[in-house]
């Protein structure tokens, strides 16, 4: 499976965008790229997919570099309900693929 | 919907002992999945299903079973609980790119 990376942790304050960057050199072209959120003592969540053009949708917006060698989560407006583990993962998810988590990035959000 | 429910929310098992983790979906999906997270850790596949009567290992499926009667319920088995196996337990379950989490079981092993 090909593999991602994310900073271990950011910060943000509360009511400002806040942009998530992952990194996945090794992507291949049928990967869609997924990512998920879990707040804490809960499950993971998901957020969006997309596989090569940007993607929005009512919880997030996804950037997808042209190469597709990296991507980024977009919260427009953070809350401090969007404290939680955000990890990027790449494949075909869904019912037609297992997701392979990796340790995600920790979004702090200051009031 | 209930979407998936997991059952217990809490157990405490003593080395040597066996239980079944229960899931359930009422979402009519053919692909579920178990996963387990230790502390401060990302979650790492055990087992999954494409379907009834299908079923598959993950990463680390050693020391599970798991069976598909239904398209509905997915029921993990521990067959010798061990104190490696203290951790959260999720179940999961899929339609196309999306997966749905339980709210996990929480397991210690003595």
């Amino acid at each position: 499976d090909a593999k991602t990376t994310q900073p271990n942790s950011m910060e943000s304050n509360e009511e400002e965008p806040v942009h998530l960057p992952c990194n996945h050199s090794t992507i291949s072209g049928t990967d869609y790229i997924h990512w998920y959120r879990q707040l804490p003592s809960q499950g993971p969540e998901y957020v969006i997919h997309g596989l090569t053009s940007n993607v929005n949708n009512r919880m997030a917006s996804l950037a997808i570099a042209e190469d597709r060698k990296s991507s980024t989560l977009i919260l427009h407006r953070a809350t401090l309900r969007d404290a939680a583990v955000y990890y990027c993962i790449l494949g075909y998810g869904g019912s037609q693929g297992n997701l392979i988590f990796g340790k995600g990035t920790k979004l702090s959000v200051k009031p | 919907n209930a979407g998936v429910t997991q059952t217990p929310k809490f157990q405490v098992l003593k080395t040597g002992q066996s239980m079944t983790l229960q899931c359930a979906q009422d979402m009519n999906h053919e692909y579920m999945s178990w996963y387990r997270q230790d502390p401060g850790m990302g979650l790492r596949l055990i087992h999954y299903s494409v379907g009834a009567g299908i079923t598959d290992q993950g990463e680390v499926p050693n020391g599970y079973n798991v069976s598909r009667s239904t398209t509905e319920d997915f029921p993990l088995r521990l067959l010798s609980a061990a104190p490696s196996q203290t951790s959260v337990y999720f179940c999961a379950s899929g339609d196309s790119f999306e997966q749905y989490f339980g709210p996990g079981t929480r397991l210690t092993v003595t």
